[in-house]
């Protein structure tokens, strides 16, 4: 899987938007970007994945350059829950058995 | 809901003894992994198993082996317990294809 980078923490207030970068600058045309994040002492939690196009679901927004060498994972109105770490992944499609390579991802506080 | 459900949240046990983690889920999910999470290291993959009683190492397999005799149902074996073995460990699934990974609450174990 291509290797990512994520600033190691990021603070925002609460009720405003969360922007999370991610940047993955050798990632293959056939490689997806997935976000996780993991609040503390729980299992991580799947968030979004996308391959080219910006992806929007019920808890976040996906924003991926138009060269892909980068993302961004946004939370709309981030509330004090959305305190965790975030991981950014990428890894190929086909959802091989193969398992997830987790960084150190970005421990995001969210300021009341 | 999709549930993956691991039979103990904390767990002590003492040098050499046989110990065994359950893993259960309810989504008829191909695909079941272990993990173990340590501060500094992040998340690594012990073992996967992509179908019933196939099973296949992951990146740190040592000291571990695993059983799937039933689609639903993923247990890691530590077959003599070390306390270098002391760690989250985390079991996941998925469905073949580009899903994102449902991940369990943790077992927290502890060897004395």
């Amino acid at each position: 899987d291509a290797k990512t980078t994520q600033p190691p923490s990021m603070d925002c207030a609460e009720g405003r938007a969360a922007n999370l970068p991610c940047n993955h600058s050798t990632i293959s045309g056939n490689e997806y970007v997935y976000w996780y994040r993991q609040i503390h002492s729980q299992g991580p939690q799947y968030i979004i994945h996308g391959l080219k196009n910006n992806e929007t679901n019920e808890m976040a927004s996906l924003i991926i350059t138009e060269d892909r060498k980068s993302s961004t994972l946004i939370l709309p109105h981030a509330t004090l829950r959305d305190t965790a770490v975030y991981y950014c992944i990428v890894r190929v499609g086909g959802g091989g058995a193969d398992g997830l390579t987790f960084g150190k991802g970005t421990h995001l506080i969210i300021q009341p | 809901d999709v549930k993956v459900t691991q039979s103990s949240r904390y767990l002590v046990k003492r040098t050499g003894e046989k110990v065994f983690l359950e893993c259960v889920q309810d989504m008829d999910h191909e695909n079941m992994f272990w993990y173990r999470q340590d501060p500094g290291l992040g998340l690594r993959l012990i073992y996967f198993s992509y179908d019933v009683k196939m099973k296949e190492k992951g990146d740190i397999p040592e000291g571990y082996s695993v059983s799937r005799e039933k689609k639903e149902r993923f247990s890691l074996i530590l077959e003599s317990a070390s306390t270098n073995q002391t760690s989250m460990y985390l079991c996941a699934t998925s469905m073949v294809g580009n899903y994102g990974y449902t991940f369990g609450s943790g077992t927290r174990l502890t060897v004395v």
